[in-house]
């Protein structure tokens, strides 16, 4: 069965040190997601790619976190300079299409800030 | 105030139970209505979605939408303790991205 891959799954990082998350969505995805989810919260969009344009980035904190998706499948997210409140679960997700209601999640990426 | 309240519990109950799991929302504009399971450090799965009001069944889970009343529940009908995790709704109108609720932590006891 088909799956989102996330790496690493584990990533403990001391505050001001660089951090980068990967994720290979289902093949043939066109729409992919980041997510950051708090302990106890639900997941919250940090940006959405449409192959390998930006589609929403309005809730991701562009002085330190980036993003791409440079050919259109496999995608990066980077933290730089990381703060201890950014210790939560980064989670990759893709659908078919941006119209799509169906979003696939990976397994995430747990960071501890200390 | 959230656009989408859930009360995180934890809700426990014996195995074999009826569950019953609810969201309350405040935009108007929602029309998917969305039911995920998360397990413990895992990402979230899609259980069920339904459109606009009315009733959607899939073996033991049963989606429900009151638009009038802006309140959707998800039943889960002789409980296992395999469905213990965190159950989240979401829920998106004109936009692509849903809006997430914080989940509600099911724990079911043999």
């Amino acid at each position: 069965e088909a799956e989102v891959a996330q790496s690493p799954r584990y990533k403990i990082t001391e505050k001001s040190q660089a951090v980068a998350f990967w994720c290979d969505p289902i093949s043939g995805h066109a729409t992919l997601y980041w997510y950051r989810q708090i302990l106890g919260q639900g997941p919250e969009l940090l940006v959405q790619f449409q192959d390998e344009s930006v589609v929403d980035d309005s809730q991701l904190p562009k002085d330190r976190f980036s993003a791409e998706r440079l050919k259109g499948v496999d995608s990066t997210l980077k933290i730089q300079p990381a703060e201890l409140g950014d210790s939560a679960m980064y989670l990759c997700a893709s659908s078919f299409t941006s119209g799509s209601n169906e979003q696939f999640f990976g397994p995430g990426t747990r960071l501890t800030v200390l | 105030q959230k656009e989408v309240e859930q009360d995180p519990g934890p809700l426990s109950v014996p195995e074999g139970a009826i569950v019953s799991l609810n969201c309350t929302y405040s935009n108007s504009a929602f029309q998917y209505f969305m039911w995920y399971r998360q397990y413990s450090r895992k990402g979230p799965e899609l259980l069920m979605y339904t459109y606009s009001s009315g009733n959607k069944e899939d073996g033991r889970f049963t989606a429900q939408v009151d638009k009038s009343s802006k309140y959707i529940s998800l039943f889960i009908r002789d409980s296992q303790p395999s469905d213990s995790a965190t159950y989240l709704c979401a829920m998106k109108g004109g936009s692509y991205i849903p809006t997430f609720g914080r989940g509600t932590s099911l724990i079911v006891h043999p």
